[in-house]
């Protein structure tokens, strides 16, 4: 059974850089086919997808983070992190981990994470 | 980007009734659509996927239907753990989008 877990800082100052990272058990992160993605969810708000990383390393993300947001995996850990520089009190949200259902870009996300709360203020 | 708009926003129902909830893509999305449950303090679930696949494990009070730009998440004889917020998904292109949510409450 495959599960995630987030974690990450809590509360950060503003231009300070974020890392999170998701443990996954049950599943290597770097086996053939899985592609693995992180989302955040604004206070009281919907939820935007930030990028996703395949098996291979390689990333996509969404434009408007593009220049901010590393996604990359570790395979001696089993883990995959999202670095965000220069955050700011926009960036406060709760952040998820996800598996993506299929490998290849068309995919829904079937298995998240706990979720962490991450909160930027001065 | 595709922009995603459910309706309503939030709508109330009873034990045993019955819930429909529209989301329209800006776009068409053929059936690249998802719909997610959650609970408050609790990560999304995955519910149904490519518009009216359920996902394994997903009682069968929950189906979709719909292609295109307009989709429909029907809930038949709600039980107490569905008063929750339902989230529809787009993953025709990116960036992946979701629609703003509607509230299932008492």
């Amino acid at each position: 059974q495959v599960q995630l877990q987030e974690s990450g800082p809590g509360l950060l100052k503003p231009s300070q850089t974020l890392f999170l990272s998701c443990t996954v058990s049950g599943a290597s992160v770097s086996k053939t086919g899985f592609s693995w993605s992180w989302i955040r969810q604004h206070p009281q708000k919907g939820l935007e997808w930030i990028g996703t990383v395949y098996y291979s390393g390689t990333t996509y993300y969404e434009a408007s983070l593009k220049s901010r947001a590393t996604i990359y995996i570790d395979r001696s850990l089993n883990q995959f992190f999202l670095r965000l520089t220069s955050v700011t009190a926009a960036d406060t949200a709760v952040y998820y981990c996800a598996k993506d259902r299929f490998f290849g870009g068309n995919s829904p996300f079937d298995l998240w994470g706990q979720g962490t709360l991450v909160t930027v203020s001065s | 980007d595709i922009q995603m708009t459910q309706s309503p926003s939030t709508l109330s129902a009873s034990v045993g009734g019955l819930v429909t909830i529209t989301c329209r893509a800006s776009q068409t999305i053929n059936t690249w659509l998802a719909w997610y449950q959650q609970s408050p303090g609790r990560a999304p679930k995955l519910l149904i996927y490519k518009a009216s696949i359920l996902e394994v494990g997903v009682p069968s009070r929950f189906s979709g239907s719909g292609s295109g730009t307009e989709f429909t998440l029907t809930i038949t004889s709600l039980q107490p753990d569905d008063f929750a917020t339902y989230y529809c998904q787009q993953y025709n292109s990116s960036p992946w989008t979701f629609g703003q949510g509607t509230k299932v409450e008492v």
